[in-house]
């Protein structure tokens, strides 16, 4: 089994759409939590920390359930530009910051 | 200012050959990574060094030797290049664990 699993993609979707992701992964000594997007030919970018209590950025909400090892994100009034592939990642601090990265899911918002 | 930069951009070489990648970082991190991005998107770590000491090592043929001369570099040595080498490969940083990192914006590696 990987370490961190994500949804298949792609997700094709038009602008406006509300799109959920979904992550699990495996280590329950997991202590942070990302997610990170990945332009085309780009290196990936942080575009969020996740926290146990949830936190929210502009259209970007991120919820953690540690209980279930269950991490997701939600894009509300997708754009455009969001069309990039989406990486959930996975801290266990006790191995020297060593990130661990779901395969990413892609999406593509059309007009 | 690049945060992160890696030279070259791009790299295209014959098997067998010896190759580096250089990577550094102006943001006074503590911590620096490579990590290598295969045909399949999969983004592995390679190695992880924290103020020049080596502290992650992965199942990384010997072939690939890091070093760090000082905390805001390091570099990749390739030896003898195979074909299964051709990947992207990434450098990183970060301040402490815990954090995510800065990437920088990759090396395209091709060998043929």
């Amino acid at each position: 089994r990987k370490e961190v699993e994500q949804d298949p993609g792609p997700f094709n979707v038009p602008e406006g759409a509300t799109v959920a992701f979904n992550c699990t992964y495996s280590n329950s000594a997991s202590q942070s939590f990302f997610w990170y997007r990945q332009d085309c030919r780009k290196e990936p970018k942080l575009l969020m920390s996740v926290y146990s209590s949830g936190n929210e950025d502009g259209r970007f909400t991120a919820q953690l359930n540690r209980a279930s090892q269950y991490i997701s994100l939600l894009i509300r009034d997708s754009k455009l530009s969001d069309s990039a592939t989406y990486l959930c990642v996975v801290n266990k601090n006790n191995q020297g910051g060593k990130l661990i990265f779901g395969q990413g899911t892609e999406l593509s918002v059309k007009p | 200012d690049t945060a992160v930069s890696q030279t070259p951009k791009y790299l295209v070489t014959q098997m067998g050959n010896d190759k580096s990648i250089k990577c550094e970082q102006n943001l006074g991190h503590d911590t620096m990574y490579w990590y290598k991005q295969d045909s399949k998107k999969f983004l592995k770590i390679m190695f992880s060094y924290n103020n020049k000491e080596l502290i992650i090592n992965e199942t990384v043929p010997n072939r690939f030797s890091p070093k760090s001369p000082d905390k805001a570099h390091l570099n990749l040595h390739i030896n003898s290049l195979e074909l299964g080498d051709s990947a992207v490969y990434f450098c990183a940083s970060s301040q402490g664990t815990g954090v995510g990192y800065t990437f920088g914006s990759g090396t395209r590696l091709t060998v043929v």
